[in-house]
């Protein structure tokens, strides 16, 4: 079956330092994996995908995240957090090749990025 | 470009009451989403319209929660009646595609059911 583990329910880090939210991903065949940010009373927003191709995805707000596809992870990854990035993040995953074409979301990490 | 636009912000029932909510997707978007999330958790599909034809509502609590796309454009999701669990936010997205194009979110709607 189906199914995105994000470990960490809240990850602190202090301004300026790198950050990283993880994000591993079971499928039966292979992957399209999201990344959204969902701010204080927000709608969630969209962040970056891997389809296909260069494993290192760049994204929106200086975010990037890395395919691998041996460790079955897709971890997010910023080289210098600002106060700004403090918000809910979701990884969600759709198998590309299975019968289950569902996007099946993680329970969510919240980031609190200290001034 | 304009985004997806939801309506109300904010909706406060008392249980066994009828609600409504109303979303207009980016021009252009075939795929239509309603997503209820609970606090604390990740969105959870309720129902995925492509145009306006359903393509999955195996979560949607048929008994209660009904949801149309008018035209394959605008979208209404309504309760009936309301529970006090339903209290939750629902999120309507669309996007161009399906399998590998990201969705577009909207503001989402408060829903306290009292």
């Amino acid at each position: 079956a189906q199914s995105v583990a994000q470990p960490e329910d809240q990850v602190n880090v202090a301004e300026g330092n790198p950050l990283t939210v993880k994000c591993t991903y079971s499928v039966s065949g292979n992957p399209y994996l999201f990344w959204y940010v969902q701010y204080p009373n927000r709608g969630l927003q969209f962040l970056l995908k891997y389809i296909t191709g260069d494993n290192l995805v760049k994204g929106s707000y200086g975010f990037e995240a890395e395919f691998n596809k041996s460790q079955t992870s897709f971890h997010l990854k910023k080289p210098s957090a600002l106060v700004s990035d403090s918000a809910l993040y979701f990884c969600a995953v759709r198998d590309r090749d299975g019968n289950n074409r569902k996007l099946i979301w993680g329970l969510g990490t919240s980031l609190a990025v200290n001034p | 470009e304009a985004g997806v636009a939801q309506s109300p912000r904010y909706k406060i029932i008392e249980k066994r009451q009828s609600v409504a909510f109303w979303c207009n997707p980016i021009s252009g978007h075939a795929t239509l989403y309603w997503y209820q999330q609970i606090l604390g958790q990740g969105p959870k599909l309720l129902i995925q319209f492509q145009n306006n034809g359903v393509v999955d509502d195996s979560q949607l609590p048929k008994d209660r929660f009904s949801a149309e796309r008018l035209k394959g454009v605008d979208s209404t999701l309504k309760i009936q009646p309301a529970k006090l669990e339903d209290s939750a936010v629902y999120l309507c997205a669309s996007s161009l595609g399906v399998m590998n194009t990201e969705a577009f979110f909207g503001q989402g709607t408060r829903l306290t059911v009292v």
